[in-house]
């Protein structure tokens, strides 16, 4: 057990739709990372905040937006689903710098859009 | 473009032999490194790292090889276990930059 939580673990829904998946980091962690992996392209970073300011983008798009709160638990938004967006979402965590450190990753939401 | 690369897709090794999966990176930029262990239906496990200034590093039964000269990464898995079955991930940093890039993965099968 990481000490990451995500939920929900899974999710179904339908094309257009808006789903909101949430991550809790463990404690002390300020950082928080999302990534996507679905099976052709493995894991793709999306967005790191820290300390609840956005800190670094990767593969994200204009559709998936996030946020991370003053509890430190984050928060990523999925609206207009497409089929294309069925993935594994996983949030990260890691210590209080700033710098590279090592991830700890959450169990993941598995998310299916029909 | 900079691209984290395995040589490898699958890997099967007989229980209690030793494995050894690696990785190349092609940003030499890059000065820290990740590998980890993705058991199915769960999130990526860390299992060990090491900093550029090192070229090798040792965990419980893994060892991590780093040979910067030819932008190659290997992690070996000594006697290997049915637990060790999983896919591997390599991934690459920049120090100060907190933004990680992780490799395909290697399916290791650990055949009893």
């Amino acid at each position: 057990d990481s000490g990451v939580t995500q939920t929900p673990k899974h999710l179904i829904t339908a094309t257009g739709q808006r789903v909101t998946l949430r991550c809790s980091p463990r404690s002390g962690d300020l950082s928080v990372y999302w990534y996507q992996q679905s099976l052709d392209q493995g894991l793709q970073f999306l967005i790191h905040y820290y300390n609840g300011e956005e800190r670094a983008k990767g593969n994200i798009l204009e559709r998936f937006s996030a946020q991370q709160f003053p509890d430190l638990h984050s928060e990523l938004n999925l609206s207009s689903l497409e089929l294309g967006d069925s993935a594994l979402y996983f949030c990260a965590s890691s210590g209080p710098e700033t710098d590279l450190e090592t991830q700890y990753f959450g169990p993941g939401t598995r998310l299916l859009v029909l | 473009g900079e691209s984290v690369g395995l040589h490898l897709p699958t890997l099967s090794v007989q229980e209690g032999d030793n494995s050894i999966i690696n990785c190349a990176y092609s940003n030499s930029a890059s000065d820290y490194f990740i590998w980890y262990k993705q058991e199915s239906g769960k999130g990526p496990q860390f299992i060990i790292d090491i900093r550029s200034n090192m070229d090798k590093r040792q965990g419980q039964r893994v060892t991590v090889l780093l040979n910067k000269t030819v932008k190659h990464l290997s992690l070996q898995i000594a006697a290997t276990q049915p637990g060790d079955s999983a896919v591997y991930f390599c991934a690459e940093g920049v120090f100060g930059n907190e933004k990680l890039t992780f490799g395909t993965g290697t399916r290791l099968t650990i055949i009893p």
